[in-house]
């Protein structure tokens, strides 16, 4: 199957400062990807869905201004996360999907653990 | 009531047991439904999607979907200890549409 990275795997960072996650799609271009949060026991809840190109769609509650989602190209997207608080601690997950076909299978990436102290 | 509801367990059998999973759902807009195994610290791993309703069989996975009830299984069977993880249900409204989880269910399968 597909193979999506992301980086870092874990991120341990003080209250206050931003912090960059990186989501790549390895072997092929993804039109769409989704960035997911998750806190312990707890499902992963989406945050954004970002196309290339265009602005990412924030899911509502979710701070377009503190959770910054760049996707300037077909296997990359980004996650800043602004001014971090430890209630910004989780895991994030990005997903990418080719969006091509009727159904298009979301690759996921390992996850970044974030700590903020 | 959440869109997805599903048990968040945990489930502990033995090994070579049948494992049943299940969530229920509240939109009958849902058309596509999958299940994911999570392993700790990890991203999810896509096990079987269906569309619609009907079953659908991968090896010792089977993934059952009831439209009318608003309800889908997934069955393993002859459980392993390898298939101790989270399982995870999700549906989407259509295939390009983001996913909707429920909680997950934490199994162990113990040897």
């Amino acid at each position: 199957g597909a193979v999506v990275s992301q980086h870092p795997s874990w991120v341990i960072c003080k209250s206050g400062t931003s912090v960059k996650i990186e989501c790549r799609s390895l072997d092929f271009q993804a039109t769409t990807m989704f960035w997911y949060r998750q806190f312990p026991k707890q499902s992963l809840m989406l945050m954004a869905t970002s196309n290339e190109g265009s602005k990412a769609t924030y899911e509502q509650g979710v701070e377009k201004d503190k959770f910054l989602i760049n996707h300037a190209s077909l296997t990359l997207s980004t996650l800043t996360v602004t001014s971090a608080h430890p209630e910004d601690s989780s895991f994030y997950i990005c997903s990418a999907s080719v969006g091509l076909a009727v159904y298009n299978e979301q690759f996921f990436g390992p996850g970044t653990r974030l700590t903020v102290l | 009531q959440k869109e997805v509801e599903q048990d968040p367990g945990p489930l502990s059998v033995p090994e070579g047991a049948i494992v049943s999973l299940n969530c229920t759902y509240s939109n009958s807009a849902f058309q596509y439904f999958m299940w994911y195994r999570q392993y700790s610290r990890k991203g999810p791993e896509l096990l079987m999607y269906t569309y619609s309703s009907g079953n659908k069989e991968d090896g010792r996975f089977t993934a059952q979907v009831d439209k009318s009830s608003k309800y889908i299984s997934l069955f393993i069977r002859d459980s392993q200890p390898s298939d101790s993880a989270t399982y995870l249900c999700a549906m989407q409204y259509s295939g390009n549409t983001p996913l909707v989880f429920g909680k997950g269910t934490r199994l162990s399968v113990i040897a």
